[in-house]
């Protein structure tokens, strides 16, 4: 079992630039979110999803959109990097608010 | 919000037991959990304990629930090398989990 798929693993941007972070999770799991962690600060929640078309904000969602359009998939976007956005990114998965599932996390970094 | 806390730090010898502790601010939530990250991976459900119970064993972990002071912690016994890692604990929100800070456990030879 594939369990929850984060794309890329590992990202250099320059400030200003953008890119998309891909979730994919083959649970058929309802929740989907995307944390950052930093080291001192646990992880923190961006954004998250109680289902297809659905999106809200979590702790820290300045900065960054998401999209769920597929159940499957949940996409996490930053339109303009900045080096506070410097961090590592997990996605997680879960049938409903309690046992979440990780990805193996996406390695960011903005010069 | 939610508040949950850790030490940030433990270290133990190989083969004594390991305890790290949690408290948590929101006394509705159903269920508590301890995740485990190793170097350089996501994190991994290690246990969790129903907010009914007191204690949940599990091989070598032992989960201890105080509901009163919000209150949890996790005991593993006979610690070893590959038990090397950062633990976090989690609380169960309405719709997402918040987790602490992690515990980072190095166990010395």
């Amino acid at each position: 079992n594939a369990g929850v798929t984060q794309t890329p693993k590992f990202r250099v941007l320059k400030t200003g630039q953008s890119m998309t972070l891909l979730c994919a999770q083959d649970m058929n799991h309802e929740y989907m979110y995307w944390y950052r962690q930093d080291p001192g600060m646990g992880l923190r929640l961006i954004h998250y999803s109680v289902g297809e078309g659905t999106t809200a904000k979590g702790e820290v969602p300045d900065g960054y959109n998401v999209s769920r359009l597929k159940k499957q998939n949940f996409l996490l976007g930053l339109e303009s990097a900045a080096p506070s956005q410097t961090s590592v990114y997990f996605c997680a998965s879960s049938a409903g608010p309690y046992e979440a599932f990780f990805g193996q996390g996406t390695r960011l970094t903005v010069v | 919000g939610e508040d949950v806390e850790q030490s940030l730090f433990l270290s133990v010898r190989e083969g004594d037991s390991s305890v790290i502790n949690c408290t948590y601010t929101d006394s509705s939530s159903t269920y508590l959990y301890w995740y485990k990250q190793e170097p350089g991976a996501g994190l991994q459900l290690l246990t969790y304990i129903f907010s009914n119970m007191d204690m949940k064993q599990d091989q070598r972990l032992t989960v201890l629930l105080n509901k009163k002071d919000k209150h949890l912690s996790l005991r593993i016994a006979d610690t070893q090398t590959g038990d090397s890692a950062i633990y976090f604990c989690a609380e169960s929100g309405a719709n997402n989990l918040f987790f602490g800070t992690g515990t980072r456990l190095t166990v010395i030879p």
